[in-house]
């Protein structure tokens, strides 16, 4: 069946350093991808999203690229702030009710 | 918009007792779907809804009973609690945007403990 591997957390980084938190996928035909993001204490929410290969996704200034000959989406920013800290989760979708998430990262941003 | 509505936010039962997950939409979505949240398993989805009158399984429904009789609604029932159903619960809601890639809008989550 499909399925999405995110890198395990949790991930702690200083404020200002790059981010990538890695998300690969296994599936039968091609998907859409999501990242969505939860804050403590709150649902998930869409971060991005990308339809078809090569697409690249961004928003708030993160940004993941559909990589069809990798099967990743790999979730990426430049400098990270402390209000990033939250949990982000993978995901993917063929246009149905379905989707199908990863197990989540944890990321925590230092002053 | 209040978005997608989940009430309550926090319940403790005991195991064997039963009780209704609230979910209400605004948003005239289609879709509406029930998922659980467990620590290292991410969200694995329980049923779903692709309109009124219209439910079906997800990959662990066991345990529980949905209904759809209007668009706005979704209740999930847990019928008779167990300490394995202790997570955190969210409602969904979605349409099929652009390219076809369906969108989820998610509520606050429901916090249930079975003791």
């Amino acid at each position: 069946g499909d399925s999405v591997t995110q890198m395990e957390g949790p991930v702690t980084l200083s404020e200002e350093a790059f981010l990538t938190i890695n998300c690969t996928y296994t599936a039968t035909g091609y998907p859409s991808l999501f990242w969505y993001v939860q804050y403590p204490g709150e649902g998930l929410q869409l971060l991005l999203k990308a339809t078809k290969a090569d697409d690249k996704g961004s928003n708030k200034g993160f940004e993941a690229t559909y990589r069809k000959e990798t099967t990743s989406f790999h979730l990426e920013k430049g400098s990270v702030q402390v209000s990033d800290s939250a949990v982000y989760f993978c995901a993917l979708n063929f246009g149905n009710e379905k989707l199908t998430f990863g197990t989540g990262t944890r990321l925590t941003i230092i002053p | 918009n209040a978005g997608v509505t989940q009430t309550p936010k926090f319940q403790v039962l005991k195991t064997g007792q039963s009780m209704t997950l609230q979910c209400a939409q605004d948003m005239n979505h289609e879709y509406m779907s029930w998922y659980r949240q467990d620590p290292g398993m991410g969200l694995r989805l329980i049923h779903y809804s692709v309109g009124a009158g219209i439910t079906d399984q997800g990959e662990v429904p066991n345990g529980y009973n949905v209904s759809r009789s209007t668009t706005e609604d979704f209740p999930l029932r847990l019928l008779s609690a167990a300490p394995s159903q202790t997570s955190v619960y969210f409602c969904a809601s979605s349409y099929r945007g652009g390219s076809g890639a369906n969108v989820l809008t998610f509520g606050a989550g429901s916090r249930l403990t079975v003791l």
